[in-house]
């Protein structure tokens, strides 16, 4: 199947420092991305959808300067969390649709990220 | 918007047994796909079955199967003998074509006892 590269599996900042989260489509050309946010014992929240060469889009309460995404090619999206406070700790799953799919989603094993 | 709800938090079952976990969703489209994941210690997100709203027949895959219930807006999914690495969170998907979106439901914890 489908795999998705997602780094680094864990690091650890300290406040107001940035931290960029990579996420690689492998052997398929993702033209959507998603980046979603796990709470321990939580569900996965949908944080953003980004499309390869334009914009993200982001979902209501998700602050679009704090959590910056680029697509910038078909196979690598990233996720960087500006200035970055104790309260952004959580996990971080990115997943990537197929260009020729648009129900099949494949997900990175996700970004544990602690801020200290 | 479209929600998801599982309203089972956590469930067990014998090694062997069959389990059922529960989903309802609340749309306005008649066109949409449905999923089940499985997320174990890992946290790695695995596809466990998918089905598509369309089709009257219920998905099965091996051990898991669904029973779709369209006019009831419930999804819920069956894992027949079960097998001690089933263990693990279960989250019920919504997915509608329009906004090619995916949204979960809070999850099931699911611990297969031997």
């Amino acid at each position: 199947g489908a795999v998705v590269s997602q780094h680094p599996s864990w690091v650890i900042c300290k406040s107001g420092t940035s931290v960029k989260i990579e996420c690689r489509s492998l052997d398929f050309q993702a033209t959507t991305m998603f980046w979603y946010r796990q709470f321990p014992k939580q569900s996965l929240m949908l944080m953003a959808t980004s499309n390869e060469g334009s914009k993200a889009t982001y979902e209501q309460g998700v602050e679009k300067d704090k959590f910056l995404i680029n697509h910038a090619s078909l196979t690598l999206s990233t996720l960087t969390v500006t200035s970055a406070h104790p309260e952004d700790s959580s996990f971080y799953i990115c997943s990537a649709r197929w260009g020729r799919s648009k129900i099949q989603q494949y997900f990175g094993a996700g970004t544990r990220l602690s801020v200290l | 918007a479209q929600t998801v709800t599982q309203s089972q938090p956590e469930m067990s079952v014998q090694e062997a047994e069959t389990v059922t976990l529960s989903c309802t969703y609340d749309t306005s489209e008649n066109n949409y796909y449905l999923f089940w994941y499985k997320q174990p210690p890992s946290r790695q997100m695995i596809l466990v079955i998918r089905q598509e709203a369309y089709k009257q027949q219920n998905a099965t895959e091996n051990r898991f199967s669904v029973n779709f219930q369209k006019a009831a807006k419930s999804f819920s999914l069956k894992i027949s003998d079960s097998q001690l690495g089933d263990t693990a969170m279960y989250f019920c998907a919504f997915m509608s074509p329009i906004n090619n979106d995916m949204r979960f439901g809070a999850g099931t914890r699911l611990t297969v006892k031997p």
